[in-house]
């Protein structure tokens, strides 16, 4: 099945500045690329997908990559914000079933 | 909105003890999910199903079994509990109509067991 690695496990950075997490995944079938944000005690909410089609999605401050020869994509946020400490999860789907393979998540900490 | 609603927010039970876990959504999504949460580990797949009546087993279904009866509703059960399921279970649903879809993803439920 497929395989999903996520990078760092936890990054600091300091109010203002850009965070960047990075993942990789095994099955060159997968074509599909979410993302999700869970906040301490919350549930996981997509803040922003990809598809295999397009190398390049931005939503504000918010951006995904996605490199389909090296299998690898990441997030970028920036001018980060004490509202964007939580832990990040990356996902991949090979796109003939439903199913969602995660990497194992990022917290990321906005100091103030 | 997507309403994924998991009964209980916290859970306790003791060893040996059958456990269910309730999960319904309200937007008439076929395919349902069950994941389990552990620190370092990410959201791992126990079960999912495509339709009602049917199930398939996901990445670590040992111990674990499920009932899709009603298209709405997604259990999972724990047959005979024992303390290394002590977790964080997350259900989610997506509908079908086109690969690649967003799973909503309901609050949780931390299962302590005894």
């Amino acid at each position: 099945g497929e395989n999903v690695e996520q990078h760092p496990s936890t990054l600091s950075v300091q109010e203002g500045d850009s965070a960047v997490i990075k993942c990789t995944y095994s099955d060159s079938a997968s074509n599909y690329f979410p993302w999700y944000k869970q906040e301490l005690g919350k549930r996981p909410q997509l803040i922003i997908d990809i598809r295999s089609n397009v190398g390049e999605k931005k939503d504000q401050r918010i951006a995904v990559t996605l490199n389909k020869t090296a299998k690898h994509f990441s997030l970028h946020i920036t001018e980060t914000q004490p509202e964007d400490s939580a832990v990040y999860f990356c996902a991949a789907s090979m796109g003939h079933d439903y199913k969602l393979s995660f990497g194992a998540g990022t917290t990321v900490t906005v100091r103030a | 909105d997507v309403k994924v609603t998991q009964s209980s927010r916290y859970l306790v039970k003791r060893t040996g003890e059958k456990v269910f876990l309730e999960c319904v959504q309200d937007m008439d999504h076929e395919n349902m999910f069950w994941y389990r949460q552990d620190p370092g580990l990410g959201l791992r797949l126990i079960y999912f199903s495509y339709d009602v009546k049917m199930k398939e087993k996901g990445d670590i279904p040992e111990g674990y079994s499920v009932s899709r009866e009603k298209k709405e509703r997604f259990s999972l059960i724990l047959e005979s509990a024992s303390t290394n399921q002590t977790s964080m279970y997350l259900c989610a649903s997506t509908p079908t109509g086109g690969k690649g879809q967003p799973q909503h993803f309901g609050d949780g439920t931390r299962l302590s067991i005894l």
